[in-house]
């Protein structure tokens, strides 16, 4: 069954800091791959998703994600945070062989940006 | 538009009664998923429908739990004899097509069970 691991459960920066939110799956003939962001006191939202193609997806508000095959990681970095951005980020993993209905989500990151 | 609803948004509960938690998806939408998110085990699949149909309840945790979708719209996700450990947020997505399109989450039912 697919897994997917996010290595940190808390990441503080400074605003304008550059960030990384590691994303780690487990194994598979073929993935999608997705970052899910919970604002505070909101539902959950699609950032990006990586279906095919290009393996850098970029979102509106700033963030990419690489997709890295050899290393069956997703990373999502942003160059400079804001305020804003404070929220829980998961990242999920369908499997494209099995028809990619189901997500399976990391236990997520807290983004916590400080003035 | 519409988002997907859910309610209610609260329901607490003693031990042993049943509970109906309700999904209203997106309009023209077919497929439709549950999700539970709770502190100790994240954020887990439960079951999915296209249409109707519910090709995949391998994430129900227990016969206790059963969905039923009718009319290709509302869902509902029942819970018999709930448990302590039934308590968590109830999380219902809809999306055009099972599959690649994207799932639209709702704002959850939180459930609580004293």
């Amino acid at each position: 069954a697919q897994s997917v691991t996010q290595l940190d459960s808390q990441v503080p920066v400074f605003e304008e800091a550059p960030v990384e939110l590691r994303c780690n799956y487990s194994s598979s003939v073929s993935v999608y791959l997705f970052w899910y962001v919970q604002y505070p006191n909101q539902g959950l939202q699609l950032l990006l998703k990586y279906l095919s193609g290009s393996t850098l997806v970029e979102s509106i508000n700033g963030f990419e994600a690489e997709f890295n095959k050899s290393q069956t990681s997703f990373h999502l970095r942003k160059p400079s945070v804001h305020i804003s951005d404070t929220a829980e980020y998961f990242c999920a993993v369908s499997d494209a062989s099995r028809g990619a209905q189901k997500l399976v989500f990391g236990q997520g990151t807290r983004l916590t940006i400080n003035p | 538009g519409a988002g997907v609803s859910q309610s209610p948004s609260n329901k607490v509960t003693e031990k042993g009664k049943d509970v109906e938690l309700r999904c209203d998806p997106i309009s023209g939408h077919t497929a439709l998923y549950w999700y539970r998110q709770s502190l100790g085990q994240g954020l887990e699949f439960l079951i999915y429908f296209q249409g109707n149909s519910a090709p995949d309840k391998s994430g129900l945790p227990s016969d206790r739990f059963s969905a039923e979708r009718t009319g290709g719209s509302v869902s509902t996700l029942t819970i018999q004899r709930t448990q302590q450990e039934d308590s968590a947020v109830y999380l219902c997505a809809s999306s055009l097509q099972a599959g690649t399109d994207t799932q639209y989450f709702g704002p959850g039912t939180r459930l609580t069970v004293l």
